[in-house]
């Protein structure tokens, strides 16, 4: 089946950093990346959806300069969270899409903590 | 390693009862979780089980048994708009998400 890695599994960060997490497809063209983020025992909450070559699109209440999604080819997409603190702290998940199919290929999650 | 099962295709008829299984081998568990997904759209959240029981959520129900490894999620008076994508996923000890490969449910009228 297709392929989601996602990178880092885990990060510790200082508080005023930034992180960047990537999301590769590995055997198929990602034409759509959705990026998550999961609090504790909650629902992922959709952050952005971003398409290859184009600008993403962010859900209502997203900062967009604060998370910044980079989509810039059909395998890899980046989710940089500048100027971390504390309360972005959370468990960050991509997931990837043809655009044509119902199959959902999700990356193994990353765990942002910020101290 | 770690694995998570569910079929890969059910079909049911319109108005009637479907339940998708899950089961899961992993290392630790801190919760089991189920989601939708129409195609081309982000997943959405249906249900999230960390005791045991059956948590009921209007027409889905999800159930759990953690001493089995196993969950399912039970659609009742199937709509033409359930045709969709599920999904069972569990956080392990390392609050590691663990997705099953999810199971595609079509429904006939």
């Amino acid at each position: 089946g297709a392929v989601v890695s996602q990178h880092p599994s885990r990060v510790i960060c200082k508080s005023g950093t930034s992180v960047k997490i990537e999301c590769r497809s590995l055997d198929f063209q990602a034409t759509t990346m959705f990026w998550y983020r999961q609090f504790p025992k909650q629902s992922l909450m959709l952050m952005a959806t971003s398409n290859e070559g184009s600008k993403a699109t962010y859900e209502q209440g997203v900062e967009k300069d604060k998370f910044l999604i980079n989509h810039a080819s059909l395998t890899l997409s980046t989710l940089t969270v500048t100027s971390a603190h504390p309360e972005d702290s959370s468990f960050y998940i991509c997931s990837a899409g043809t655009g044509s199919t119902t199959e959902a290929f999700f990356g193994q999650g990353t765990r942002l903590t910020v101290v | 390693g770690q694995n998570i099962d569910q079929p890969t295709e059910m079909t049911a008829t319109e108005g009637a009862i479907v339940q998708i299984n899950c089961t899961y081998q992993t290392s630790g568990f801190n919760g089991l979780f189920w989601y939708q997904q129409h195609a081309g759209e982000a997943p959405t959240f249906l249900s999230y089980n960390v005791l045991d029981g059956l948590e009921e959520k209007g027409r889905f129900s999800s159930f759990l048994s953690r001493s089995k490894g196993y969950s399912y999620l039970l659609l009742k008076e199937l709509q033409m708009k359930d045709s969709a994508s599920y999904l069972c996923a569990v956080i392990d000890s390392n609050y590691q998400l663990i997705w099953g490969a999810g199971t595609k449910l079509i429904i006939k009228p």
